[in-house]
């Protein structure tokens, strides 16, 4: 298993500033995602973190929104650009590929950075 | 793409009593399929998962999942249900983007209210 810390927890922000959220796992891993969660409901893939490159972001996610580095195989930060309430929400780090379970492995979750832009 | 479906926004059941929370799936080729647990103001828990072998995968908790393939399900359940077990239950698979590498794709959630 792989335990995940994130930071902030929390943050209450102004609008057109950018936050930075920080995930350290605790051991190497093959595969680290973002997520967006508003309270309660599903999960939204924001993009695949990659180790030394470019991260893959979803459709309707952009890098100059969501810039994502990866410099490492246990850390990852994505920062929200230039926010609008609208990006209030939950943002989940998540990582999978511990060890050798690459292929089927499950992913394992931070506590989530709870993001309120006012 | 591959896709997952919990057609149950919220499930009551009573304390002692068996539980189900269903998922179906849509997938191309053989499912990696995955059940996860939220409580409120935390992060994904994993339960279970299915790769491969027998159809019945058991977990954490007393929790378990039986994989249908027939059905294209893989249905969570637990023989008797605790108040403890009162959270929000995420189905997932496993896709393949055609870089081949792999992203998770969540069900919309099925809010677990136990009664006592």
């Amino acid at each position: 298993s792989a335990v995940i810390s994130q930071k902030p927890s929390r943050d209450i922000c102004q609008r057109g500033t950018s936050l930075t959220i920080q995930c350290q796992v605790d051991s190497q891993v093959t595969m680290m995602f973002w997520y967006r969660q508003q309270p309660g409901q599903s999960l939204t893939l924001i993009a695949t973190a990659n180790q030394g490159s470019e991260a893959t972001y979803e459709s309707g996610f952009v890098i100059d929104k969501f810039p994502i580095s990866r410099p490492n195989l246990t850390f990852s930060t994505l920062t929200v650009s230039n926010m609008s309430p609208e990006d209030s929400s939950i943002y989940l780090c998540s990582a999978g590929g511990v060890g050798t379970s690459s292929n089927t492995g499950e992913l394992f979750f931070g506590e989530g950075s709870r993001l309120t832009v006012l | 793409a591959q896709s997952v479906a919990q057609p149950e926004d919220q499930v009551n059941v009573a304390e002692g009593n068996p539980l189900t929370v269903k998922c179906t799936y849509s997938v191309s080729g053989n499912p990696y399929l995955f059940w996860y647990v939220q409580y409120p103001n935390r992060g994904l828990q994993f339960l279970l998962k299915y790769i491969t072998g027998d159809n019945l995968v058991k977990g954490s908790y007393g929790f378990e999942a039986e994989f249908n393939k027939s059905q294209t399900s893989f249905h969570l359940k637990k023989p008797s249900a605790l108040v403890s077990d009162s959270a929000l239950y995420f189905c997932a698979v496993r896709d393949v983007r055609a870089s081949g590498t792999y992203k998770y794709i969540f069900g919309t959630g099925t809010r677990l209210k136990v009664l006592a």
